[in-house]
């Protein structure tokens, strides 16, 4: 089992420019967490998606974020018109069920830097 | 009400110490306390979890402390080693009734233990 995977691993985007995320569960596991960690912050939730369906967006800023699980292929977070504010590192978890489990598993993270 | 407040920022101990780590939590609802272990360049992985049920858990030289009524608890790690050196952050979260798992974080504490 590869583990929760997520790529690119590093992203440089240009102020302006978007950003797309991908993150691909480990396998049987249909829930997935995105996360934010901004420089010597804890991480902070985003959203939480079961396939093809957004659960709990909350913690998405309201504009220029959206993210998607669709039926086939991994989660998206994508970003719109990127802002230097937005350099973290972002991190998607997977579980096999709706509950905290020990099967819950975070990747390694993508970290995005606008310049 | 949903933070977590985790202390200190950073810690150095020497090989063989006591490391200990504080976390304080506002939200009464939460009832499932977690810590992770972060490497450089690597996402959270879950060292120990504990449940209100109990007031201490521990697996090898890891421990939980917990204490209901101050709503804090904390991580100690026996004898540490320098492979211990990393970010530990605290989480909390609801894992009971139609509940799922959204953690709230604490801010981390960097331990480096010195040879």
């Amino acid at each position: 089992n590869a583990g929760v995977m997520q790529n690119p691993r590093h992203l440089v985007r240009r102020r302006g420019q978007e950003a797309r995320l991908r993150c691909s569960p480990m396998k049987g596991h249909s829930h997935v967490y995105w996360y934010r960690q901004l420089p010597e912050e804890g991480l902070k939730f985003m959203v939480y998606l079961q396939k093809e369906n957004i659960i709990d967006e909350s913690g998405m800023p309201k504009e220029r974020f959206s993210a998607e699980f669709p039926k086939e292929g991994p989660s998206i977070l994508r970003i719109q018109q990127v802002v230097r504010g937005d350099s973290a590192a972002y991190f998607c978890a997977s579980s096999p069920d709706r509950k905290l489990s020990y099967g819950y598993t975070f990747g390694s993270g993508t970290r995005l830097t606008v310049v | 009400q949903q933070q977590v407040k985790q202390s200190p920022q950073s810690l150095i101990v020497q090989k063989g110490g006591i490391s200990i780590i504080n976390c304080a939590y506002e939200n009464t609802a939460f009832d499932y306390f977690p810590w992770y272990q972060q490497f450089p360049g690597k996402g959270p992985a879950l060292l120990i979890a504990i449940r209100p049920d109990v007031s201490e858990k521990k697996e090898g030289r890891f421990t939980i402390s917990f204490n209901k009524s101050a709503k804090q608890f904390s991580l100690h790690i026996m004898d540490s080693q320098p492979g211990d050196s990393a970010t530990y952050f605290c989480a909390a979260t609801t894992a009971g009734g139609t509940s799922y798992g959204k953690l709230t974080f604490g801010q981390g504490t960097i331990l480096t233990v010195h040879p």
